[in-house]
């Protein structure tokens, strides 16, 4: 069965400094990877995905993600944080041998403090 | 352009009381979902369907129904609402095409509070 982890509940990182919020999978086919972004009291907000292609995937907001197979790991990045990153993280797979959902992770809270 | 529109936004039932969460899409969607947001948990999928009259069972369905009738509407129900049915609900879409990577995307979500 597809799954998704996102090993840490929370992340803190001082503005400025690069951040990385990580993400494990685990799927039967060649795995699509998303993440998503959710501001307080709002709808989840796309920021990237991995299909195929270039390893490294650059999306919305300054944010890219690498996507590493032997590690199975997609795991997002900043060069260099603000404070308006503070929100709360999703990753997300779809398994490509299977053709009706995606899968979430539980979310990791960022905090980027100033 | 709306996207994902959801209503209502906030709603307080009774234990016991049904209700119906309506979901709609304007972007020719053939996928939608609905999920449930729960501190420490993450999104959970309910219910999903990948084309209109088609409904499909996710993570946690029990207590729920669904229904797909038209194609840019997907309805979720209460039939008899619960304390543990107090949650956030997210209704999503995506065009989910045969082994592609499709977006999905969110509504602004409902808070339902069962007492």
């Amino acid at each position: 069965a597809q799954s998704v982890a996102q090993p840490e509940d929370q992340v803190n990182v001082a503005e400025g400094n690069p951040l990385t919020v990580k993400c494990t999978y685990s799927v039967s086919g060649n795995p699509y990877l998303f993440w998503y972004v959710q501001y307080p009291n709002r709808g989840l907000q796309f920021l990237l995905k991995y299909i195929t292609g270039d390893n490294l995937v650059k999306g919305s907001y300054g944010f890219e993600a690498e996507f590493n197979k032997s590690q199975t790991s997609f795991h997002l990045k900043k060069p260099s944080a603000l404070v308006s990153d503070s929100a709360l993280y999703f990753c997300a797979v779809r398994d490509s041998n299977r053709d009706d959902k995606i899968i979430f992770g539980k979310g990791t809270r960022l905090h980027i403090l100033p | 352009n709306a996207g994902v529109t959801q209503t209502p936004k906030f709603r307080v039932l009774k234990t016991g009381q049904s209700m119906t969460l309506l979901c709609a899409q304007d972007m020719n969607h053939e996928y939608m979902y609905w999920y449930r947001q729960d501190p420490g948990m993450g999104l959970r999928l309910i219910h999903y369907s990948v084309g209109e009259g088609t409904t499909a069972k996710g993570e946690v369905p029990d207590g729920y129904n669904v229904s797909r009738l038209k194609k840019q509407n997907f309805l979720l129900g209460l039939e008899s609402a619960a304390p543990s049915q107090t949650s956030v609900y997210f209704c999503a879409s995506s065009f989910g095409q045969c082994n592609s990577g499709n977006t999905i995307y969110f509504g602004e979500g409902s808070w339902l509070t069962v007492v």
